[in-house]
């Protein structure tokens, strides 16, 4: 069964960075792209960032270019998401999620953690 | 920009078929999926590549993508169908949601 686990949410102010975790069980981690999907409370999902099986490829929102960064740790089975210069408007539950294939775009997103809460508030 | 527009909210009798639209000027050249989030949890796939079932989703789901609109049919619908919906389709290499639509069963 496949698992996916975040971790790393919380309480920021704005204008600081916080790292979410993301820790995959129940399948072969490095043979599959992974993303970060997020929803703000109450609101739609939002597609944040992609990366390919072996990281040679990364993709990212509009909304948060330049500001996150997607990376993965095969031999760890982890997925992470570096968030900097948080704004209000950042404020959503994060939920990692696991790739139907390899590539990290034109495919399906066919499994989702239980998401991770990040508040970006003074 | 790409856009998928989805109805904000869909209501079905128990038993009855319901129809839940998404549409985008793009959707001729592209894979449509569907996700279901009951309340309080995380979304499922439900569809993908606009009409196949994953394992475990029940056959009442079906999908079509007729090049201008996907839908969603959910036949036969059940309490335990309502949920909010999401499309979602590529933008070359960006990944849209349609809006969601909430699904009634009553």
């Amino acid at each position: 069964e496949v698992q996916l686990v975040e971790s790393g949410g919380g309480l920021v102010q704005p204008g600081r960075s916080l790292r979410l975790s993301c820790a995959a069980s129940g399948f072969t981690f490095d043979d599959y792209a992974m993303h970060w999907v997020r929803q703000r409370p109450g609101k739609g999902l939002e597609w944040v960032s992609g990366i390919n099986w072996n990281s040679g490829g990364v993709g990212y929102a509009d909304s948060v270019k330049d500001r996150f960064t997607i990376s993965r740790d095969n031999a760890k089975n982890s997925l992470f998401l570096e968030m900097n210069r948080l704004t209000t408007e950042d404020t959503a539950f994060y939920y990692c999620v696991k790739d139907a294939g390899n590539n990290w775009y034109n495919e399906d997103f066919d499994s989702w953690g239980q998401g991770t809460l990040v508040t970006v508030s003074s | 920009s790409f856009e998928l527009t989805q109805p904000p909210s869909v209501s079905v009798s128990p038993g009855q078929t319901a129809t839940i639209t998404c549409s985008g000027d793009k959707l001729a050249n592209t894979y449509v999926s569907w996700y279901q989030q009951r309340s309080g949890q995380s979304p499922v796939l439900v569809i993908y590549q606009n009409a196949n079932r994953p394992s475990g989703i029940p056959g009442r789901f079906s999908g079509f993508n007729s090049g201008y609109t996907a839908t969603l049919t959910i036949s036969g619908a059940q309490a335990v169908d309502e949920a909010d919906y999401y499309c979602q389709a590529w933008d070359s290499t960006t990944a849209v949601f349609g809006g969601g639509t909430k699904l009634t069963v009553l």
